[in-house]
C-alpha cells in the first residue's frame, strides 16, 4: 500500500512559469515532509520541508504548502528555470520516537522546463 | 567537506552471487539508511541502522543483510542476488534527530 502518492509521472512547463508539484498521503501519523530533487546519476539532495504544524514554508523560488485535512501536500517553483528539470520525490516521516530519518517516499514527479 | 560515498558506483553480477555494496560517511551521523530505486515505487527503505552495533529491518529488507561496526559505514549484502535485486541503491545518513537525510550518489546493481 503506497502511503505517499505522486499521480503525476511528468510534467512540463515554460522557463518563467510555475511548477506545481502534488502529494497524497495515506498515513494520519506523517508529521513531517519534505521534498527531494534528483538529477540522473546522482542521489537525491534535500530542497525543502514542512512540519505538520505550519502550512506553508518558503525558501527562494520554492514553497511547499500544506493541507492536513486533504492529507495533501504541494510544491510551488516560481519562476520555473531549465536547471529546474530533474525528478522530484515528495517524502514523509515521523519526526519523534524512534522514526528520525525513515522516510516514506512517493513515486517521483519528472519536472521539464523549456526554455 | 564532510560527504557520503558509495562504491562500486556500477555493479554486474550473476545470480545466487553474494555481493556487498559499500557506503561511507564522514558527517559522524549516527543514522545510516539504505534504499532502493525503482520505476514506479520512488525509494524503498531497506535497511536501516541509529548507531553501532544497531540494525533495523526496512519495508523491503528479504534477501539484504547490513552490519554497523563503526559509525562511518554501512556496507549493504546481498546474501544470494536475485533478479529482482536489480535496481539502484541508495545510502543516506542523519544527525542524531535528524529528519532530512543526505544521500550518495547511488550504485547501480544489475543481477543477470
Amino acid at each position: 500500500d503506497q502511503q505517499v502518492k505522486q499521480n503525476s509521472p511528468s510534467l512540463s512547463v515554460q522557463e518563467g512559469r510555475i511548477s506545481i508539484l502534488n502529494c497524497d498521503y495515506t498515513n494520519s501519523m506523517f508529521d513531517y515532509f519534505l521534498w527531494y530533487k534528483k538529477y540522473p546519476a546522482e542521489g537525491p539532495t534535500f530542497l525543502i520541508s514542512i512540519s505538520s504544524i505550519k502550512d506553508k514554508n518558503e525558501d527562494g523560488r520554492f514553497t511547499v504548502f500544506l493541507n492536513k485535512s486533504a492529507k495533501h501536500l504541494s510544491l510551488h517553483i516560481v519562476p520555473s528555470q531549465p536547471g529546474d528539470s530533474a525528478v522530484y520525490f515528495c517524502a514523509a516521516s515521523t519526526a519523534g520516537g524512534t522514526s528520525y530519518g525513515k522516510l516514506t517516499f512517493g513515486q517521483g514527479t519528472i519536472l521539464t522546463v523549456h526554455p | 567537506d564532510a560527504e557520503i560515498t558509495q562504491s562500486p558506483r556500477h555493479k554486474i553480477t550473476e545470480t545466487g552471487r553474494q555481493v556487498t555494496l559499500a557506503c561511507h560517511q564522514t558527517w559522524n551521523h549516527n543514522n545510516m539508511f539504505w534504499y532502493r530505486q525503482d520505476l514506479g515505487h520512488g525509494l524503498r527503505l531497506i535497511h536501516y541502522s541509529y548507531g553501532v552495533q544497531d540494525t533495523n529491518k526496512g519495508e523491503v529488507s528479504d534477501g539484504y543483510s547490513v552490519s554497523r561496526s563503526n559509525t562511518e559505514d554501512l556496507p549493504l549484502t546481498l546474501e544470494s542476488a536475485a533478479s529482482s535485486q536489480t535496481s539502484v541503491y541508495f545510502c543516506a545518513s542523519s544527525e542524531q534527530e535528524g529528519t532530512e537525510a543526505f544521500f550518495g550518489q547511488g550504485t547501480r546493481l544489475t543481477v543477470v
